[in-house]
C-alpha cells in the first residue's frame, strides 16, 4: 500500500528547460510535504518543503506546488542544469508526527 | 564533521550473523530516524527517537531488528540472524528541535550485503 507515489521512474530534460517532477498521495492526513535530492552513494539532501496550508513555495530555481483536492504535488526546476541530475524523492509527513513516508523516487537526467 | 555520520559505510556479512550499524547525529539534534532503502525502492521508515520519549518502533519489520540511542547522541541499529532480504542501504537522519516540522538531515548510509 504505497501512500506516496512517484509514477515516473525517470525523466530526461535538456539543460535550460523546465523539469517537472510529480508526486501523488492517498492519505488526507498528510500535512507537510518535502522534496529530497539524492546523488549515488550519498544520503538524500533536503531541497524544499510545503505546508498543507499553502499551495506554492518557491526557493530560487525550485518551486513546489500543492493541489490538495487532487492530492498531488509537483516540483518545478527552472532552468534545469546538468548538476540537477539525481534521484528526487517526494516525502509526506502525517499530521502531528515527525514520521516521513517517501515515494520511490524519480531519476532526473539533465543533458546539455 | 558537521553532518550525520554513519559507520561502517559498507558491510558484507554471511546470512545468520548479527550486524550493528552506527549513527552519529548532528550535535544538538533531538530527533533521530532510521530508514531502509532496498534496491529500486523508496526509503522505508524503521524507527524514530525524539528526546527522552519512548521510540516509535512501528516500522521495524521483525523482532530481529532493534535500535538503541544514548541520550540525544549516538544510535545503533542491530539486526540479528541476518537474512538475504535484509540487504539494503540503511540511512540515518536527524532533525533539530523546534516548533513545527523540521527537515531531516541524512547521513550517507550503510550499504549492507548479506551473502
Amino acid at each position: 500500500d504505497q501512500q506516496v507515489k512517484q509514477n515516473s521512474p525517470s525523466l530526461s530534460v535538456q539543460e535550460g528547460r523546465i523539469s517537472i517532477l510529480n508526486c501523488d498521495y492517498t492519505n488526507s492526513m498528510f500535512d507537510y510535504f518535502l522534496w529530497y535530492k539524492k546523488y549515488p552513494a550519498e544520503g538524500p539532501t533536503f531541497l524544499i518543503s510545503i505546508s498543507s496550508i499553502k499551495d506554492k513555495n518557491e526557493d530560487g530555481r525550485f518551486t513546489v506546488f500543492l493541489n490538495k483536492s487532487a492530492k498531488h504535488l509537483s516540483l518545478h526546476i527552472v532552468p534545469s542544469q546538468p548538476g540537477d541530475s539525481a534521484v528526487y524523492f517526494c516525502a509526506a509527513c502525517l499530521y502531528n508526527t515527525d514520521k516521513l513516508i517517501f515515494g520511490t523516487g524519480t531519476r532526473l537526467q539533465v543533458f546539455p | 564533521g558537521a553532518g550525520v555520520s554513519q559507520s561502517p559505510s559498507n558491510k558484507v556479512t554471511e546470512k545468520g550473523k548479527d550486524v550493528e550499524l552506527r549513527c552519529d547525529p548532528i550535535s544538538g539534534h533531538t530527533a533521530l530516524y532510521w530508514y531502509r532503502q532496498r534496491l529500486g525502492q523508496g526509503l522505508e521508515f524503521l524507527i524514530y527517537f525524539q528526546g527522552n520519549s519512548a521510540p516509535d518502533k512501528s516500522g521495524l519489520p521483525s523482532d530481529r531488528f532493534s535500535a538503541e540511542r544514548t541520550g540525544e547522541s549516538v544510535s545503533t541499529l542491530t539486526i540479528q540472524r541476518t537474512q538475504q532480504e535484509d540487504s539494503a542501504v540503511y540511512l540515518c537522519a536527524s532533525s533539530p528541535p523546534g516548533i513545527g516540522n523540521q527537515p531531516q538531515h541524512f547521513g550517507d548510509g550503510t550499504r549492507l550485503s548479506i551473502l
